[in-house]
Formats: C-alpha cells, structure tokens, sequence
C-alpha cells in the first residue's frame, strides 16, 4: 500500500524558511516523480512544483507564484522529498500536499499546515 | 497556462438527484482530464481519468465524458457520502497541472 506522509508545517514569520518532508512507503520510491500541492483555507487546490526521478535527470519544475522562494529535492535513500519554503509570505499559508508522480494524482499525503504570520 | 472553469461553484442537491459538474478548458487539451473529490479535513480522491475512465474502486454512480475543451462529470444518484467538493484538474501540460475552482455540492 502506498503511503505518503507529509511533515514539518507549522506557524512561521513572514520572511522566514520551513522545510516540509514527505516520507513515502510501499513503492519503489526512486522510480517516481513527486508533486507538491497545496490548498490555502477555505480555497482550492494549487500546484506548487514537481521533481521528477533521477532516471529522468530528478529536475523540477515550479509553478510561478513559487518559483525562486521554493526548492523541492529529494533523498531516495530514505524515500523522502522536501519542499525548502524560504522568504515565506502570508500567502502561503495553506494545508501542503505531496503526491507520487504528477499527472494522474492517485496517492496522496495527508497534508501538512503551514501558517505564515507575524 | 492552462485555466479551467468550473462550474457552478456550488449547487444544492437532494439524495436520488442526478447532478452534472462542468468543467471548460481555456485551450484543447485532448482527454487529459481527472475529477477528485474532496472532503472537508481530507485530502482530494482521485475518481475519474482521462476525462471517462472510472477509477477502481469508485462507485459506479459517478461517470465523466467529454474531449477537447468541454468536460463533464455526473452522479447517477447523488448519495449521502457524494456531499463533498469536486475539483477537475488537466495534465495535459504536466508536470504543470492546473484545477478547477470546485463544485461543492450541499443538501438541499
């Protein structure tokens, strides 16, 4: 069974770093791209970015509204992916999703909160 | 970019109804479309792909069609547990995806 858990949310300042981890279990995790999303309160569901596995170079795409300010990388020895959240705004504030590959989105994490406010 | 509008943002249904979600892409995207349903505190399920393939394990009340620019997605018979919000989402430029804005379906 796939498993994706989503960890390291919380509140931060406006201009700070957090770090998100994304441990993932029951596949072969170094086969596959992984995706980042996420939902601010009460809206819908924003693509953030995407790393694709190393077979394919493991480069990553951002959406624009993160592009420069967010990194995403992974460690395939320990099936994880991180999401680097730095120069955070109150605009990200939101419930971060990540997911196995990225284009049918058939797994997914539970979520992580991050709170960006002063 | 991609843009898909969804509509209607919301809609008030009783149990037994038949309900219909559209979605509309700001350019041809072929069949890569997928419905999610999401429900308040979880994350989004994934219910329909490439615009009519049901996924396993989804009730076979659920059904989406369309091609191109102009996509659907119906409830046969909209059931207590169907009270949730449906996002579509293309991945016809994947890896960067778009959703629509939500359908959220309440009890009349």
């Amino acid at each position: 069974e796939v498993q994706l858990v989503e960890s390291g949310g919380g509140l931060v300042q406006p201009g700070r770093s957090l770090r998100l981890s994304c441990t993932a279990s029951g596949f072969t995790f170094g086969d596959y791209a992984m995706s980042w999303f996420r939902q601010a309160p009460g809206k819908g569901l924003e693509w953030v970015g995407f790393i694709r596995s190393k077979a394919y170079g493991g480069t990553t795409e951002y959406a624009a509204s993160v592009k420069g300010r967010f990194t995403i990388s992974r460690d395939d020895s320990k099936s994880i992916a991180y999401l680097q959240m730095n120069s955070l705004k109150t605009e990200d504030t939101a419930v971060y999703y990540c997911t196995r590959d990225g284009g049918i989105l058939r797994d997914w994490g539970q979520g992580t909160l991050v709170t960006v406010s002063s | 970019a991609i843009q898909l509008t969804q509509s209607p943002s919301s809609l008030s249904a009783s149990v037994g109804d038949r309900v219909t979600i559209t979605c509309r892409a700001s350019q041809g995207i072929s069949s890569a479309l997928a419905w999610y349903q999401q429900k308040p505190g979880k994350a989004p399920k994934l219910l329909i792909y490439d615009a009519s393939s049901l996924e396993s394990g989804v009730p076979s009340r659920f059904s989406g069609s369309g091609s191109g620019t102009d996509f659907t997605l119906t409830i046969s018979s909209l059931q207590p547990e169907d009270f949730a919000t449906y996002y579509c989402q293309q991945f016809n430029s994947y890896p960067l995806l778009t959703f629509g804005g939500g359908t959220k379906v309440e009890i009349k």
